[in-house]
C-alpha cells in the first residue's frame, strides 16, 4: 500500500518567490492536514482539510493557503516566501478528520524548503 | 495554553536500558496523547498513544504512562536497542470546530549506545 507521497522532496527557492507543495493522502483517506516542522523542533498544525473544504487553521499567516481537490489530493500554496519559512512540510492523513479508535495521522516524508 | 512541554532535549541511554521521555501540558480539552518517532530524513511515525482515561498502555518495549491529576505522561522504552535512536516527539490532541489539532512537544533526541 502506498503511503502518504508528498512532492517535491526538497526545494529551494529564493526570497518573495511563490511555492506549491503537493500531498496524495492515503487510499480512501479524505482528511488532509499540513504541518511546519522547523528544524529542531516539533511540528506545528497550518490546516486540515475534510471533504475538500477547510476545518481548521493554525496561527499563520494569509500568505499560506491549501485546497483539496476531488480525488482528496492536497496543495499547500505559500507566498512571498521569507527566509524564515524554510522548514520541513509534512503532510498527513486520515480517514475522517479524527480516526477512531487510533486517532493518529499517517505521516508523508515531507518537503524541505529552502528560503534563500 | 496549548502548549505540551517535554523533556530532555536529548537523552544518552546504553544499549539495553530504560529510555524515559517526558511531557507536560496545560489545557484539560486535549482528549489524546501520542508518541510519534522520527528519523532523519522522514516525517513522524505514530508509536503509540493513549486516552486520558487510561493511566498506562503498554505495547511491546513501548509504555506510556499518564497521570491526569498531574496534566503529565511519559513514555518508556524497555531494553533499548541502537534501532530505537531517532528523535521522539510527544504530542496532544484537541478538536477545534471540526478539525484535528495535534499540538507537538519540542522532541527528545534518543541515542543508544551499543
Amino acid at each position: 500500500d502506498a503511503g502518504v507521497t508528498q512532492s517535491p522532496t526538497h526545494l529551494i527557492k529564493t526570497r518573495g518567490q511563490q511555492v506549491t507543495l503537493r500531498c496524495s493522502p492515503i487510499s480512501g483517506h479524505k482528511s488532509v492536514s499540513w504541518y511546519q516542522q522547523v528544524l529542531g523542533q516539533g511540528p506545528q498544525f497550518i490546516f486540515q482539510y475534510y471533504e475538500k473544504e477547510e476545518r481548521g487553521r493554525g496561527n499563520f499567516p494569509d500568505r499560506f493557503s491549501a485546497r483539496q481537490f476531488p480525488n482528496y489530493s492536497s496543495e499547500l500554496n505559500v507566498n512571498a516566501l521569507l527566509l524564515g519559512d524554510s522548514a520541513l512540510y509534512l503532510c498527513a492523513s486520515s480517514f475522517v478528520p479524527r480516526d477512531r479508535p487510533n486517532y493518529g495521522y499517517t505521516f508523508g516524508s515531507g518537503t524541505r524548503l529552502t528560503v534563500v | 495554553q496549548q502548549q505540551v512541554k517535554q523533556s530532555p532535549q536529548s537523552l544518552i541511554v546504553q544499549k539495553g536500558g530504560i529510555s524515559i521521555i517526558n511531557c507536560a501540558y496545560e489545557n484539560t480539552a486535549f482528549d489524546y496523547f501520542p508518541w510519534y518517532q522520527q528519523f532523519p530524513g522522514k516525517g513522524p511515525a505514530l508509536l503509540i498513544a493513549i486516552r486520558p482515561d487510561v493511566s498506562e498502555k503498554k505495547e511491546g518495549r513501548f509504555t506510556i504512562s499518564f497521570n491526569k491529576s498531574a496534566k503529565q505522561f511519559s513514555l518508556h522504552i524497555m531494553d533499548s536497542q541502537p534501532g530505537d535512536s531517532a528523535t521522539y516527539f510527544c504530542a496532544a490532541s484537541i478538536m477545534i470546530q471540526g478539525a484535528q489539532k495535534l499540538v507537538f512537544g519540542q522532541g527528545t533526541r534518543l541515542t543508544i549506545n551499543p
